[in-house]
């Protein structure tokens, strides 16, 4: 079965605009998460949804935000963005019941100029 | 959260095993222990948990230390296809929720 996508895979955008990006998570999983990968803070956990609801967040400001779908599918928008952003974001999915199997995407990679 | 403490850095030879150390004394004992790895230029991969009891998969085993206090990944039989980054990550996801929190990892170089 498919995998986990992301869309778009690389982004440019200058700072102050803001950005969003979508995940298609494996067919059936409902839970979703996002993650922030940079060199110097690795990998950080930015919030998880699960059906339509976020259940879980990580410390990160407020212009970090997400939603999900009722067909599971999850946006993430960052406003106001900030050179420090530039990261590559991942999100991951799974199924309720094997949260510990998380499946991760390719990543969009966004860079803020 | 508990942490764990893992080497920068491993290397080994292809074809031969692999022994990836992390060491977590604070765990509690609700904590389960799993490893992900990241191949270059791709998300994280799921590779085993396990709570108490030594665990063996399609990928790797995990050797738990009676104490819980430590944990080591092993890779029976390396491959160039091996070479990533490894991390030990330690949750308990009673709560119904789930979150990884990623430490630095250890990095595995394969030589051929």
């Amino acid at each position: 079965k498919a995998g986990v996508t992301q869309t778009p895979r690389y982004l440019i955008k200058t700072r102050g605009q803001q950005v969003t990006l979508s995940c298609s998570p494996i067919s059936g999983h409902r839970s979703v998460s996002w993650y922030q990968q940079t060199p110097g803070q690795g990998l950080q956990f930015l919030f998880e949804y699960f059906s339509e609801t976020q259940r879980n967040k990580g410390n990160f400001p407020g212009r970090f935000s997400g939603r999900q779908f009722s067909n599971s599918r999850s946006e993430m928008n960052v406003s106001t963005l900030e050179l420090g952003d530039s990261a590559l974001y991942l999100c991951a999915s799974s199924l309720e019941g094997e949260l510990y199997e998380q499946f991760f995407g390719p990543g969009t990679r966004l860079t803020v100029l | 959260d508990a942490k764990t403490t893992q080497p920068n850095s491993m290397e080994s030879n292809e074809e031969e095993p692999v022994h990836l150390p992390c060491n977590h004394s604070t765990i509690s004992g609700t904590d389960y222990i799993h490893w992900y790895r990241q191949l270059p230029s791709q998300g994280p991969e799921y590779v085993i948990h396990g709570l108490t009891s030594n665990v063996n998969n399609r990928m790797a085993s995990l050797a738990i230390a009676e104490d819980r206090k430590s944990s080591t990944l092993i890779l029976h039989r390396a491959t160039l296809r091996d070479a990533a980054v490894y991390y030990c990550i330690l949750y308990y996801s009673g709560a119904g929720s789930y979150q990884l929190t990623f430490g630095k990892g250890t990095k595995l170089s394969v030589i051929p």
